[in-house]
């Protein structure tokens, strides 16, 4: 069974301050990982698609690594604002599958 | 065009009843996806058309029914549904398995 972790599980962060969260993957027949951010009553919007060990993506203020050798990504996001609030999710390919297996997802809220 | 549409948004239906969700894509995309999601859970595979073509069936059980009359149209025919059904409906489409999967907004079903 393929176990995507993601942490933490919500996050309320400051108008301005900038943050980050974490998403675990198993790190053996590792094909890819993707980020969505999914803001209520709306469809989920792909971020990233990250491939190889070391990549560093980067859109706007929204930044993310991937670690394939220890089965972690961190999604970076600097100077927060009131429209970066909503549920972060990554997903996990394994070689040979079209299946995305997804984490829990980060719930963040950014106060005003 | 990058956009996946879902009909109906809302539906409530019987135990008894049979309905039709509808999901629509004009990417041209050969690979479309249903999700089922569970409040606070992650979207969870149900099945997989590749170039129309059933590919994967998740151990679905039978009174949801897939179908792919062409490349830019997949419905999920539901029948007999029980309560614990009920969960929000997710559709998807990418190029191929593997890449960026382009999500709909998603059938909220509940089922009484």
């Amino acid at each position: 069974i393929l176990n995507v972790e993601q942490s933490p599980q919500s996050l309320h962060v400051q108008e301005g301050d900038s943050t980050n969260f974490t998403c675990s993957f198993p790190s053996s027949n590792f094909y890819a990982l993707h980020w969505y951010r999914w803001e209520t009553a709306k469809s989920p919007e792909a971020l990233f698609v990250m491939t190889l060990n070391g990549d560093e993506k980067k859109k706007g203020r929204i930044s993310a690594t991937l670690n394939t050798k220890e089965g972690y990504s961190y999604l970076y996001i600097k100077g927060s604002q009131p429209e970066d609030s909503a549920t972060y999710l990554c997903a996990f390919i394994i070689q040979g599958a079209q299946k995305l297996v997804f984490g829990q997802g980060t719930r963040l809220t950014i106060n005003p | 065009d990058t956009e996946v549409t879902q009909t109906p948004k809302h539906l409530v239906m019987g135990m008894t009843n049979k309905k039709s969700l509808k999901c629509e894509q004009h990417m041209g995309h050969r690979a479309m996806y249903w999700y089922k999601q569970k409040a606070k859970k992650p979207p969870e595979l149900m099945f997989v058309y590749s170039y129309e073509k059933l590919s994967i069936n998740e151990s679905v059980p039978s009174r949801f029914s897939p179908e792919c009359p062409n490349s830019s149209l997949l419905n999920l025919h539901l029948h007999a549904l029980q309560p614990e059904d009920s969960a929000l409906y997710l559709c998807a489409s990418s190029q191929d398995g593997g890449e960026t999967q382009y999500f709909g907004p998603g059938t909220r079903l509940l089922v009484l």
